[in-house]
């Protein structure tokens, strides 16, 4: 089946330091997401990627979609306390917003104050 | 802001025994999904509905697993004969045409 790795597996960084984390398959998607979950929640949708190439930020957050459609990278920039949590990549095959998301291992990020 | 809401928030239950997760999907929303979370894991697609029938499911979701949308606001899952492997948190999302999926908070379902 559609696997993603997903990398790093965690981080632990200084407030105020930029985070860059990324996730490559062997299959094309057409559409990448990335998603935030906080510890007894479920995942909250971060920044949506629909056209290779693409690149799109929400406030500090900044990802792209890969040329290729097989990798994806997210930025997080002047990182602070509240970033903390895990971070998953997904992909879709389909470019509309219905079909199965197959998600990464996820990176668990911890930000030291 | 709207929500999706699953209930309950934790169930335990004892190997083969039944069990139904609900959810509220948002209202206008047309497409519904199942996940699964095994703990520390990765989320897993479970199986996708649309216009009262399933659309996709993983192979995850076997003959033990079904879906149900009993009336124009709950979308449920039932396992039927649980096992120790089935303890999980379980997310259902939905999605509208013009949005990305929302998430529910998640039922934690521990099989004992």
């Amino acid at each position: 089946g559609q696997q993603l790795n997903q990398s790093p597996q965690s981080m632990f960084i200084q407030e105020g330091e930029d985070v860059s984390m990324n996730c490559t398959s062997s299959s094309i998607f057409n559409t990448w997401l990335w998603y935030k979950q906080d510890p007894g929640e479920g995942p909250v949708l971060l920044i949506a990627l629909y056209k290779a190439g693409e690149l799109t930020s929400n406030g500090r957050l900044t990802a792209q979609f890969g040329i290729t459609r097989k990798d994806s990278f997210l930025n997080i920039s002047a990182s602070i306390p509240s970033d903390v949590g895990i971070y998953f990549c997904a992909g879709r095959r389909t470019n509309t917003n219905a079909g199965k998301s197959t998600f990464g291992d996820g990176t668990t990020l911890t930000v030291k104050p | 802001e709207p929500e999706v809401t699953q209930t309950p928030s934790h169930q335990v239950t004892q190997m083969g025994q039944e069990v139904i997760l609900r959810c509220v999907p948002i209202s206008n929303h047309l497409y519904f999904y199942w996940y699964r979370q095994i703990l520390g894991q990765k989320v897993e697609f479970l199986v996708s509905f649309y216009n009262n029938e399933i659309s996709e499911k993983s192979e995850i979701f076997d003959d033990q697993f079904s879906v149900e949308r009993p009336d124009g606001s709950n979308f449920t899952l039932k396992i039927r004969s649980t096992k120790l492997e089935d303890s999980a948190m379980y997310f259902c999302a939905s999605t509208s045409a013009n949005t990305e999926a929302f998430f529910g908070q998640g039922t934690r379902l521990t099989v004992v």
